[in-house]
């Protein structure tokens, strides 16, 4: 495997399920992202990790709970999910993060997970 | 106000023409960095290019550059020789300054190349 991969690509789920989107970086980089796309919207940033620890929470819901256990791994948990959270969640990979002053680090992208609440 | 401001929704571009993708943007920093990125129908953002406030020429890769006009605040993406593969949307972004975490992106334009 290479670059950034996500699991699942797809996913639908009750209001009342949980779920986890898994994240998995194999370019040895030292910060990880979880974006959302909707419709019609711009990408937003929701969660930041750099060197396993989380450095930015963009106001995201509770319902949406990141874990980061080591540098190559990232997990997004979801519960009690609202139908406006369906959307493409995409998870990104850098070498550095802002914090660390390397704000020209370019990030990389997984293939996102397509998340459908019903 | 919004921070990138990408104008055009949609493109169409007859194949092997150079194409202009329009973005400008609004920040107080002086320290910045402005991305390109390309996502084809299979959702993956795609890294093409990348300006630093700082940087005195204007970027290149490959058939990609970046036409960065700092007075104006602008960074228009230019694909020389359009390919089919490059329909996709595109995506300008900006990153302001050291220590702030956030990626600031764009609506997007969907390009479309016409064989």
């Amino acid at each position: 495997e290479t670059g950034v991969t996500q699991t699942p690509r797809h996913l639908v789920m009750g209001m009342t399920n949980k779920k986890s989107l898994k994240c998995e970086q194999h370019l040895g980089h030292n910060a990880m992202y979880w974006y959302k796309q909707s419709a019609k919207k711009p990408l937003e940033l929701m969660f930041v990790y750099s060197l396993e620890e989380r450095v930015e929470n963009n106001s995201v819901p509770s319902r949406f709970s990141p874990e980061c256990p080591n540098s190559s791994h990232l997990f997004l948990h979801l519960h009690t999910l609202q139908p406006e959270d369906s959307a493409l969640y995409l998870c990104a990979s850098s070498q550095g993060t802002g914090t660390s002053g390397a704000y020209t680090y370019e990030q990389y992208f997984g293939p996102g997970t397509r998340l459908t609440v019903t | 106000a919004q921070k990138i401001t990408q104008t055009q929704p949609g493109m169409f571009v007859q194949e092997k023409e150079a194409v202009t993708l329009d973005c400008t943007y609004d920040t107080s920093d002086p320290s910045y960095g402005l991305f390109w990125y390309k996502q084809p129908s299979s959702g993956e953002m795609i890294f093409l290019i990348y300006q630093g406030s700082y940087d005195q020429q204007n970027a290149t890769e490959g058939r990609y550059s970046l036409n960065f006009q700092k007075a104006r605040k602008s960074a228009n993406l230019v694909i020389s020789a359009s390919q089919l593969g490059d329909s996709a949307m595109y995506f300008c972004a900006m990153r302001e300054g050291p220590g702030n975490e956030k990626l600031t992106f764009g609506t997007g334009t969907r390009l479309t190349i016409i064989p």
